[in-house]
């Protein structure tokens, strides 16, 4: 069955300090992970995508990495902000091409 | 140019009646894709389309769901007879021709539908 799993659940840090959210996934045939920002209220914004061959990839202060042999990605965030209260979910794509497996997300909160 | 654009944003109806929820995707894009998130969970495909056509609605309830996607206009998400099983966020989404191996969704910001 596929599916993808995130860890922590949620995650409370203090502003400037750095974090990694996890995640781990079973999609078969695999195509690409992506990593997408929810804000409360909102429609996911998408951060990354990565394929089978990339390893890493970075958006600002976002860097994602991908181990395809342990299905295993991560996010991780440097110097937080206020701005970064989120949920942050991993998304695989089969290579179907348009269906995407959703994990729960993390639900990242940034405390002054 | 604007983004995918969702209306109403918020829908309260009582158990029995219909609700009819639009989508109009970004200018140029021709695929969208409809999802539901309940709360706390994390978003559930429903139906993909093209103009006209309905590719993949393996996600989609058999029965009270449709969606169309006419030639002219926005998409609709109708749901007939809502149950309170219903409420929940639904979002859609819009990609161009769907060409390359990594193309990319745009999200709408959703309608929250709560059945009273």
């Amino acid at each position: 069955k596929n599916q993808v799993e995130q860890s922590p659940q949620s995650l409370i840090i203090l502003e400037g300090k750095n974090c990694t959210l996890q995640c781990n996934y079973t999609v078969s045939p695999f195509s690409n992970l992506r990593w997408y920002k929810q804000d409360t209220g909102r429609g996911p914004v998408s951060l990354t995508i990565m394929t089978f061959s990339e390893n890493t990839k970075s958006n600002g202060r976002y860097t994602a990495t991908l181990d395809a042999d342990t299905k295993q990605s991560s996010l991780h965030i440097t110097a937080s902000q206020l701005s970064d209260s989120a949920s942050y979910i991993c998304v695989v794509s089969a290579r179907s091409n348009y269906q995407l497996i959703w994990g729960a997300g993390t639900k990242l909160i940034i405390k002054p | 140019n604007a983004g995918v654009m969702q209306n109403p944003r918020h829908l309260v109806r009582r158990r029995g009646q219909e609700a009819r929820l639009r989508c109009s995707p970004m200018k140029g894009h021709s695929h969208v894709y409809w999802y539901r998130q309940l709360p706390e969970e994390g978003l559930k495909f429903m139906v993909y389309l093209q103009k006209e056509n309905i590719i993949d609605e393996s996600g989609m309830p058999k029965e009270r769901f449709s969606a169309e996607f006419p030639k002219e206009g926005p998409s609709i998400l109708r749901i007939q007879q809502v149950v309170r099983g219903d409420s929940a966020a639904y979002f859609c989404a819009s990609s161009p021709s769907v060409g390359r191996t990594t193309y990319e969704q745009y999200f709408g910001p959703g309608t929250r539908l709560t059945v009273t």
